[in-house]
C-alpha cells in the first residue's frame, strides 16, 4: 500500500517552455501533497505544500508564479514549471500523506533537464 | 545551526557488518521520527517510523529515539550490498501548525562492500 507515482520520470525541454509533472496517490486518498526538489548529493528541499481544493503554501524563496501547483483531487497534484530555464534543471519529487498522518510517501521523482 | 544534523558520509562497511546511522536535532517540538532510504536517482522509501522516544525493530532494521538527548539512530544488522544507498532521517512535530512538514537531514551515503 501507500504507492505514489509520478509522470513523467524524466523530461528534457527547451528554455522558455513549460513543463507539467503529475503526482498521483494510487491506493490511498492524499489530503496533503508536497513538492520537493533535490540537487545532486544534497537533501530534499521542500518547495510547497498543497491541500486538496485549496491554494498551495510555498516555502520562502520559491516563486509561486514560476512553480504552479494544482491539487484538484485527493489523488492528483500537478507541478508546472513555467518558462523553464537551465537553472530549473533538477530532480523533482512529490510526496503524499493522509489526513492526520505524519508520514509521507514519496513518488519516484522526475528528472528535469532544461536546455 | 541546522535543525537536523546528519553526517553525510560516505560510510563504507564490509558485508555482514552492523551499521549505525545517526542524526541530532535541536527542536524539542519534534515528535515523529522517520528514516528513509534513497537509491540513486529514485524517490525516498520509508523504512522506519517512530513516535516519541523508544525503540522500534523491523527485520534487520532498528530505530532508536532519545528525545532527552535529541538523538536518533538507525541500526542495520547483517548489512548487504543491496543496502547501499543514501539514508535520510526526517522528523516532524508541531511546527507552526504544519504538523506534516518534514525536516530532513542531509542524508548519509552508505556503501556495503561485498
Amino acid at each position: 500500500g501507500a504507492v505514489v507515482s509520478q509522470h513523467p520520470s524524466r523530461v528534457i525541454c527547451k528554455s522558455g517552455t513549460s513543463v507539467k509533472i503529475e503526482c498521483r496517490s494510487l491506493d490511498f486518498q492524499a489530503t496533503t501533497m508536497f513538492w520537493y526538489r533535490q540537487f545532486p548529493k544534497q537533501s530534499l528541499m521542500l518547495m510547497a505544500t498543497s491541500n486538496e481544493g485549496s491554494k498551495a503554501t510555498y516555502e520562502q524563496g520559491v516563486e509561486k508564479d514560476k512553480f504552479l501547483i494544482n491539487h484538484a483531487s485527493l489523488t492528483l497534484s500537478t507541478l508546472t514549471v513555467t518558462s523553464a530555464h537551465p537553472e530549473d534543471s533538477s530532480f523533482y519529487i512529490c510526496s503524499a500523506s493522509v489526513s492526520g498522518g505524519e508520514t509521507q510517501y514519496f513518488g519516484p521523482g522526475t528528472r528535469l533537464l532544461v536546455l | 545551526q541546522k535543525e537536523v544534523e546528519q553526517d553525510p558520509g560516505p560510510l563504507s562497511v564490509p558485508e555482514g557488518a552492523i551499521v549505525s546511522l545517526n542524526c541530532t536535532y535541536s527542536n524539542s517540538a519534534f515528535q515523529y521520527f522517520m528514516w528513509y532510504r534513497q537509491y540513486s536517482r529514485k524517490g525516498p522509501e520509508l523504512l522506519m517510523y517512530t513516535y516519541s522516544s523508544g525503540n522500534k525493530e523491523d527485520g534487520r532494521f532498528t530505530a532508536q529515539v532519545d528525545k532527552s538527548s535529541k538523538y536518533i539512530s538507525l541500526f542495520i544488522r547483517d548489512s548487504q550490498p543491496s543496502d547501499s544507498a543514501t539514508y535520510l532521517c526526517a522528523m516532524s512535530g508541531t511546527l507552526g501548525g504544519a504538523t506534516n512538514k518534514l525536516i530532513f537531514g542531509t542524508g548519509t551515503l552508505l556503501a556495503v562492500q561485498p
